[in-house]
């Protein structure tokens, strides 16, 4: 099946700062989510893009929709300890089944106050 | 308040010993579906399930069971736990029309169940 790896793995910053991270599949995609999961809780969506190049805003956090639809971006600007969690991307899977989606292997963040 | 529900939040058990996760969702969603969350992995479907009665495997189903008698409950079953096993376990429902793919209609998570299986 498809794959969505996602990079880095882990990243830990100063409050204040930029933080980027990418998602990127072998394969087309259609739409791209990003999800956030905080400590002990489920995922929850943050951001969802649906064609390619757009670039779409959640306050401090911008995601990117890959020109060539193989990959997508998220972007938080000055984080915040609450920032912390499993960022995950997600994509229904294409050419096949459309009953699932595909998840990202995740990047995990921490945010040192 | 609309929910996914899980029951146990965390469960340790033996190699063997069947056991029963539960999930339930007061939203009416059609679609429900399990998955696994292992370091360095993100998350893996294991089943799903499109409405009452109808369910397929996901990418990892060996080892799981699921039913869907009811359109809140979508419980997952283990009839014989290895320590492979060993995870954290989410539910999540949405609407069968959006599939989780839009605002409108995301998936909705439980959270979560660890399990560790000895």
């Amino acid at each position: 099946g498809q794959q969505l790896n996602q990079s880095p793995q882990s990243m830990f910053i100063q409050e204040g700062e930029d933080v980027s991270m990418n998602c990127t599949s072998s394969s087309i995609f259609n739409t791209w989510l990003w999800y956030k999961q905080d400590p002990g809780e489920g995922p929850v969506l943050l951001i969802a893009l649906y064609k390619a190049g757009e670039l779409t805003s959640n306050g401090r956090l911008t995601a990117q929709f890959g020109i060539t639809r193989k990959d997508s971006f998220l972007n938080i600007s000055a984080s915040i300890p609450s920032d912390v969690g499993i960022y995950f991307c997600a994509g229904p899977e294409y050419g096949g089944a459309t009953n699932k989606l595909i998840f990202g292997t995740g990047t995990l963040l921490a945010v040192q106050p | 308040e609309a929910q996914v529900t899980q029951n146990p939040r965390y469960l340790i058990t033996v190699t063997g010993k069947k056991l029963t996760v539960t999930c339930s969702q007061n939203m009416n969603h059609e679609y429900m579906s399990w998955y696994r969350q292992d370091p360095g992995l993100g998350l893996r479907q294991i089943y799903y399930s499109m409405n009452v009665e109808v369910t397929d495997k996901g990418d990892v189903p060996e080892g799981y069971k699921v039913s869907r008698k009811e359109k809140r409950n979508f419980p997952l079953i283990l009839e014989s736990p290895s320590p492979n096993q060993t995870s954290l376990y989410f539910c999540a429902s949405t609407s069968s029309r959006e599939m989780g793919y839009s605002y409108n209609s995301p998936l909705h998570f439980g959270n979560g169940t660890r399990l560790t299986v000895t």
